[in-house]
């Protein structure tokens, strides 16, 4: 089955650098990509996704990168800032399979 | 529009015991599903359903009923709890039948069984 994983399970970063968060995915197949953030105590919330066809995807602040050659994608953020402070969870779909979700990566921003 | 909304937030049980955790999404969405997270571990699937009167299987539905009588809601039953059932459930919904759409999640129940 696919298997979905992060580079890093923590992350610190200082207020106003940018924050990269790694992913890294074993399915070839896999044609949808989104990233979830999930606050303490609180449900995952969409933040970006994009699909196999594109290999970027620009949001508010956020930046998804998606290499297909490596089965990599990233997520980017700008001028990171406390209420950033997170866990982020890639995840990643081949057709009409289940997405299947990493084991995320703690983002914590230092002011 | 309250989205995605699961109750309880907090659940202690006994080894044995019973209970419904409920979800609603007032969003019209066709398909939901369930999700059970544990420490060191992405999401896993339990079940779904892409419609009124259809469910199915995901990842890890053993000791876990689900029923879709209504396009709103999809509750899901322990029959008899196990502490191995011990989790955080999200259930979550997206707009069309195709699975890989953006998923909108509620905001968790905190299951105990002791």
């Amino acid at each position: 089955g696919e298997s979905v994983g992060l580079h890093l399970p923590t992350l610190s970063v200082q207020e106003g650098d940018n924050s990269i968060i790694n992913c890294a995915y074993s399915n070839s197949a896999s044609d949808y990509f989104i990233w979830y953030k999930q606050e303490s105590g609180k449900g995952p919330q969409f933040i970006i996704d994009i699909r196999s066809n594109m290999d970027k995807r620009q949001g508010q602040r956020v930046t998804v990168l998606l290499n297909k050659t490596v089965k990599h994608l990233s997520l980017q953020i700008a001028a990171t800032q406390p209420g950033d402070s997170a866990v982020y969870f890639c995840a990643s779909g081949a057709g009409s399979y289940q997405l299947t979700f990493g084991k995320g990566t703690k983002l914590s921003v230092i002011p | 529009n309250a989205g995605v909304t699961q109750t309880p937030k907090f659940q202690v049980l006994k080894t044995g015991q019973s209970m419904t955790l409920q979800c609603a999404q007032d969003m019209n969405h066709e398909y939901m599903s369930w999700y059970r997270q544990d420490p060191g571990m992405g999401l896993r699937l339990i079940h779904y359903s892409v419609g009124a009167g259809i469910t199915d299987q995901g990842e890890v539905p053993n000791g876990y009923n689900v029923s879709r009588s209504t396009t709103e809601d999809f509750p899901l039953r322990l029959l008899s709890a196990a502490p191995s059932q011990t989790s955080v459930y999200f259930c979550a919904s997206s707009y069309s039948q195709g699975i890989n759409e953006k998923l909108f999640f509620g905001s968790g129940t905190q299951l105990s069984v002791l």
